[in-house]
């Protein structure tokens, strides 16, 4: 089983619409969660942290379910801009040398159709 | 401020042979991390650096893959005897460490072997 397992898409939807991507996590002891933004051929980069009293920021809102081990990513009012693949992201320190390693699902892609 | 380079950005070569990849991170990260990405996957884990030491190389796949961080800040990911099954985007991020400290990507050497 992965560590962190995302709705596999792609999610094809029109300018507007709402989205959610969900992900699980299977560690319990993973510390910090995040959602990263990849364009294409492009470097990961940082869309959010994710906290368990949830998070918005603009048309993004995330959630942490700690019980169940759960993530996911809401997206209001969807652009062009916003098609990428979406990665879900978990950090386990598995060592006392303070490794924050960044456990990555697959990823969802997701396009905004005119 | 210049963030995380990589070079170079693209590597073809033949089975068998040895490549250097190279990781420049943000001037004053102490915490850098060597993932790699195969298409259609997310980033996977290789190694951690905290300055000069690898503190965490719990990733990397084989004895083939060896990396350097001599002064703390430019580092090299090695690859002896390559094989076709190392052809993926080779990704570098630094941060100034700790667990909610974003780590910054690299846009990435995508190499390939034949």
């Amino acid at each position: 089983r992965k560590e962190v397992e995302q709705d596999p898409g792609p999610f094809n939807v029109p300018e507007g619409a709402t989205v959610a991507f969900n992900c699980t996590y299977s560690n319990s002891a993973s510390q910090s969660f995040f959602w990263y933004r990849q364009d294409c051929r492009k470097e990961p980069k940082l869309l959010m942290s994710v906290y368990s009293s949830g998070n918005e920021d603009g048309r993004f809102t995330a959630q942490l379910n700690r019980a169940s081990q759960y993530i996911s990513l809401l997206i209001r009012d969807s652009k062009l801009s916003d098609s990428a693949t979406y990665l879900c992201v978990v950090t386990i320190s598995y060592s006392g040398a303070g490794s924050y390693q960044l456990t990555f699902g697959k990823g969802t892609k997701l396009s905004v159709i005119p | 401020g210049a963030g995380v380079s990589q070079t170079p950005s693209n590597k073809v070569t033949e089975k068998g042979k040895y490549v250097e990849l190279r990781c420049d991170p943000i001037s004053g990260h102490t915490a850098l991390y060597w993932y790699r990405q195969s298409l259609g996957q997310g980033p996977e884990f290789l190694i951690y650096f905290q300055g000069t030491g690898a503190a965490d190389d719990s990733g990397l796949p084989n004895d083939r893959f060896f990396a350097v961080r001599p002064e703390g800040s430019v580092s090299t990911l090695k690859i002896q005897r390559t094989e076709r099954g190392d052809s993926a985007v080779y990704l570098c991020a630094s941060s100034s460490g700790g667990s909610e400290d974003t780590q910054y990507f690299g846009p990435g050497t995508r190499l390939t072997v034949l």
